[in-house]
């Protein structure tokens, strides 16, 4: 299994330009979840999916989008990058509740928006 | 509303000497789970432990030993003999049921632990 893969691992942008950060897992994962990782503040959760076709909000999801057409795949779209939007940006996958199920996270995505 | 607060920013310790990292949360709920993930410099997250609410033991592994004290809402993290491998940023972490079907982990905002030779 290749786990939690995300690409670009690093990106630079301008300002205005939009770009989707790509993010898959092999394990049969329903939870999926992207976060945004600043220094001083930990992980901050962006979106999250519970299975294909649904997605939700977490507690910065402005600036972001999110689909989820197949379990294996959970794409984070830029729509018009900021330079507060420059963070590393991590997936993780799991197979249900965080409290029974061991969280998966991606390498990162180091993004730069000028 | 959940909270997980590392008040320690960064430790430096000298090897060989043990060192503890605070975690203190905050939630409404009973039910709820506590987490520690390690981030070395290489970036990766690793996942430490998991440990729900209404198992209060403490728990050892290897030079790892993890101390949740519900009264004070603290879950607290102990590396015995420190080594310049532990050299990484912990963080720790909360999830609560939530009354729908996904459950947030929220994390708090890590401590920089360096460990010198």
């Amino acid at each position: 299994n290749a786990g939690v893969t995300q690409t670009p691992k690093f990106q630079v942008l301008k300002t205005g330009q939009s770009m989707t950060l790509q993010c898959a897992q092999d394990m049969n994962h329903e939870y999926m979840s992207w976060y945004r990782q600043d220094p001083g503040m930990g992980l901050r959760l962006i979106h999250y999916s519970v299975g294909a076709g649904i997605t939700d909000q977490g507690e910065v999801p402005n600036g972001y989008n999110v689909s989820r057409s197949t379990t294996e795949d959970f794409p984070l779209r830029l729509l018009s990058a900021a330079p507060s939007q420059t963070s590393v940006y991590f997936c993780a996958s799991r197979r249900g509740l965080a409290g029974l199920k061991t969280q998966y996270f991606g390498p990162g995505t180091r993004l730069l928006v000028l | 509303a959940q909270k997980v607060t590392q008040a320690q920013t960064e430790i430096s310790v000298v090897e060989k000497e043990d060192v503890t990292l605070d975690c203190v949360y905050e939630t409404r709920d009973t039910t709820y789970y506590l987490f520690w993930y390690k981030q070395p410099p290489s970036g990766e997250l690793v996942f430490l432990i998991r440990r729900n609410s209404f198992d209060e033991q403490n728990e050892i592994s290897g030079r790892y030993s993890w101390n949740f004290q519900k009264s004070t809402s603290s879950f607290n993290f102990t590396i015995t003999a420190s080594q310049v491998v532990d050299s990484a940023v912990y963080f720790c972490a909360l999830s609560d049921l939530m009354k729908t079907s996904y459950d947030k982990v929220i994390f708090g905002p890590g401590t920089s632990l360096s460990v010198i030779p």
